[in-house]
């Protein structure tokens, strides 16, 4: 079992929609959570960084996190075409370890 | 604006050949990483750095190898590319001021024939 479950889609919705991104995981010693976009051919960039469980907004984006469950998500409002891209979460433990684990990504297309 | 660096954003070179991918940062962070991706699946870590003179292996098996002689300069190297080296490679950085996350370059797309 991968330490970090992602499923890859893609995920098709209409713009306007509002999009639920999911990742499951099953460490616990994992405290800090990221989600990360990329574009085809491009590299991954952070939108999203949250410490232990709790929620996180900006903008359109709303990240969540559940420790209880081991199960975080990431919301995007009224989502735009713009936002068509690759949605990878991604997390590490604390106390010096700073090298995270990431999700296999998931495919999001809005279309028009 | 603070940046990461990588050059050549595409490759293509025969097999057999020594090829150097390089990586800056202008953050002074002190970690860098490479991982390489394949198309839709995960990102994995070949290489890491946590300062200067200090690299160690990820957790994926790769010929390549790394330095790290300059704090902002990070560059992958293949002796002896062969097409199973086809991949895009990514390389990202960080630091552990107040736990910022890694910021990743726009990657290298390599294509060994």
């Amino acid at each position: 079992q991968k330490e970090v479950e992602q499923d890859p889609g893609p995920l098709s919705v209409p713009e306007g929609a509002i999009v639920s991104l999911n990742c499951t995981y099953s460490n616990s010693a994992f405290q800090y959570f990221m989600w990360y976009r990329q574009y085809s051919r491009k590299g991954p960039e952070l939108l999203m960084y949250t410490y232990s469980s709790g929620n996180k907004e900006d903008g359109r984006f709303t990240a969540q996190v559940d420790k209880s469950s081991k199960y975080i998500s990431l919301f995007i409002r009224d989502s735009q075409p713009s936002d068509s891209a690759t949605y990878l979460c991604a997390m590490r433990k604390g106390g010096g370890s700073y090298i995270p684990t990431f999700g296999r990504g998931t495919s999001l297309i809005v279309h028009p | 604006e603070a940046d990461i660096y990588q050059t050549p954003r595409y490759l293509v070179i025969g097999t057999g050949k020594k090829i150097t991918l390089e990586c800056s940062q202008t953050m002074g962070h002190d970690k860098m990483y490479w991982y390489q991706q394949d198309p839709g699946m995960e990102l994995h870590l070949i290489h890491y750095s946590y300062g200067v003179n200090s690299t160690e292996k990820g957790d994926l098996s790769s010929e390549s190898t790394v330095s790290r002689i300059r704090t902002e300069h990070f560059p992958l190297t293949l002796e002896s590319a062969r097409p199973s080296h086809t991949s895009q490679y990514l390389c990202a950085s960080s630091d552990d001021q107040g736990g910022t996350e890694a910021f990743f370059g726009q990657g290298t797309r390599l294509t060994v024939v």
